[in-house]
């Protein structure tokens, strides 16, 4: 999981304002993935690609978008329309969609305003 | 959908005690179950996995179970140390639908009392 970053490390927005959380990995994994992770809660699927130039909804897609023009990279957009969206932000990668492992990256904390 | 239940949600174990957690899933097709352990604040680390043509697995002091019959799983850690201290998720397989390839449980806080 060495090969998965994501920047910043904490991100502060004020409400009103979208902002970009970035994900890359250099690990060749063809699928990519985000979860948006509450105090004391589980992790909750946002947004996943299985490959370049596609991607699905999760279990709350609302509020936020993605894109994935590199199999690299995967950042995700948090807009004004999310409500609340103060949370631990995890991206993760694996090989493929298959039953296979998730490599988590380090997370992006964002608190708004 | 399909999904994981993962008990108990909270558990507090003595220095050197064992600790298990149990996990159920839906899907009947599911075929890999890992386990990941999440430190404050960190990424969630995958620790062991199992795949559904083996029963049993361990590494050290950490081993997992498999019931397919029973569609269950459980992750036990024998000998418990303080810096087991840490919430323990499951995760099964999926194929499709609003979840990616995998579908995690809700976790497990495990506190271990020096």
């Amino acid at each position: 999981d060495g090969g998965i970053t994501q920047s910043p490390k904490y991100l502060f927005r004020k409400e009103g304002q979208n902002v970009t959380l970035s994900c890359e990995q250099n690990l060749n994994h063809d699928a990519m993935y985000w979860y948006r992770q509450d105090p004391g809660q589980g992790l909750r699927l946002i947004y996943y690609s299985q490959i370049v130039n596609d991607f699905q909804k999760g279990d709350i897609a609302e509020g936020y978008s993605v894109s994935r023009e590199k199999k690299e990279s995967f950042p995700l957009t948090v807009t004004s329309a999310q409500k609340n969206p103060t949370a631990f932000y995890l991206c993760a990668s694996s090989t493929s969609l298959t039953a296979d492992t998730q490599y988590f990256g380090p997370g992006t904390r964002l608190t708004v305003l | 959908g399909e999904n994981v239940e993962q008990h108990p949600s909270t558990l507090s174990v003595q220095e050197g005690d064992s600790a298990v957690i149990k996990c159920t899933y839906s899907d009947s097709a599911s075929n890999y179950f890992p386990w990941y352990k999440q430190e404050l604040g960190k990424r969630p680390q995958l620790i062991i996995d199992i795949r559904s043509n083996v029963g049993e697995k361990k590494d050290q002091r950490i081993a997992v179970t498999l019931n397919k019959t029973a569609k269950h799983f459980s992750l036990h850690i024998t000998e418990t140390q303080p810096e087991d201290s840490a919430v323990y998720f499951c995760a099964a397989s999926f194929k499709g639908g609003s979840q990616g390839n995998l579908i995690f449980g809700k976790g497990t806080k495990l506190s271990v009392k020096p």
